[in-house]
């Protein structure tokens, strides 16, 4: 079955950019989104479809994917967005989720 | 704006079935989207179970696909899930979710933009 794989933690200072990464084989000829998910509460999509944002999603949130790799980019990165997030792929008609990464502003 | 509300005993004991059902408001199931399951077991990551088209197209996980069956009932404008043989693995909060599909002729997309708020089932005797 396909696997898609995210590190555990990403640190971030306030006002910089943040990349999580999501890898997975020839990941880029496949569609990729995001969720963001806060401490007791449903998860949020951020980013679908590689690189496109929901309605109502700050532009800060952007996305890419090529290659193995999918990456998250969170530019200026704000407090609010201290939170886990998690990729995920659609393949052999099965959606797929990576593990999550914490990200930590501090 | 779309609503959805999952409903459903919150301890079921092991060998038994879990069955939960997802109310949606605001929007007619039976007008298009997937609709489906994902769930968080306590302090891990989410695990999709599958989903279902209002024809009754569906996919699913095929780690758990032995043991769900998704059913639509337009008529409440509601689906659910059941998940047979159930073991103190399967507790976890279960999350419904409006999923879109499709493709552009290359690749399929598939996402979920709306979540229910999620209700936890514990399995234990």
């Amino acid at each position: 079955s396909y696997e898609v794989t995210q590190p555990p933690s990403v640190s971030v200072s306030p006002g910089q950019t943040a990349s999580i990464t999501c890898s997975g084989d020839k990941l880029g000829g496949k569609y990729v989104c995001w969720y963001q998910q806060k401490p007791g509460q449903s998860p949020v999509l951020v980013i679908h479809q590689d690189n496109k944002r929901p309605s109502g999603i700050p532009e800060r949130f952007s996305g890419s994917n090529s290659g193995n790799t999918a990456t998250l980019t969170i530019s200026g990165t704000q407090t609010m967005d201290e939170a886990d997030y998690y990729c995920q792929a659609w393949d052999s008609s099965t959606a797929v989720f990576g593990g999550g990464t914490k990200l930590t502003v501090l | 704006q779309v609503q959805l509300q999952e409903s459903g005993p919150g301890l079921v004991k092991p060998s038994e079935t879990l069955s939960l059902t997802c109310a949606v408001s605001g929007y007619s199931i039976s007008s298009g989207y997937y609709w489906g399951w994902i769930r968080q077991p306590p302090g891990k990551g989410l695990e999709w179970i599958g989903s279902i088209y209002y024809s009754g197209t569906t996919y699913y996980n095929p780690s758990l696909k032995s043991r769900v069956t998704l059913s639509v009932d337009s008529s409440k404008n509601q689906f659910s899930l059941k998940l047979s043989s159930v073991t103190a693995a399967d507790t976890a909060v279960y999350y419904c979710a409006r999923s879109e599909k499709g493709n552009n002729g290359l690749y399929y997309y598939y996402y979920m933009d709306v979540w229910g708020k999620g209700t936890t089932v514990t399995v234990s005797s």
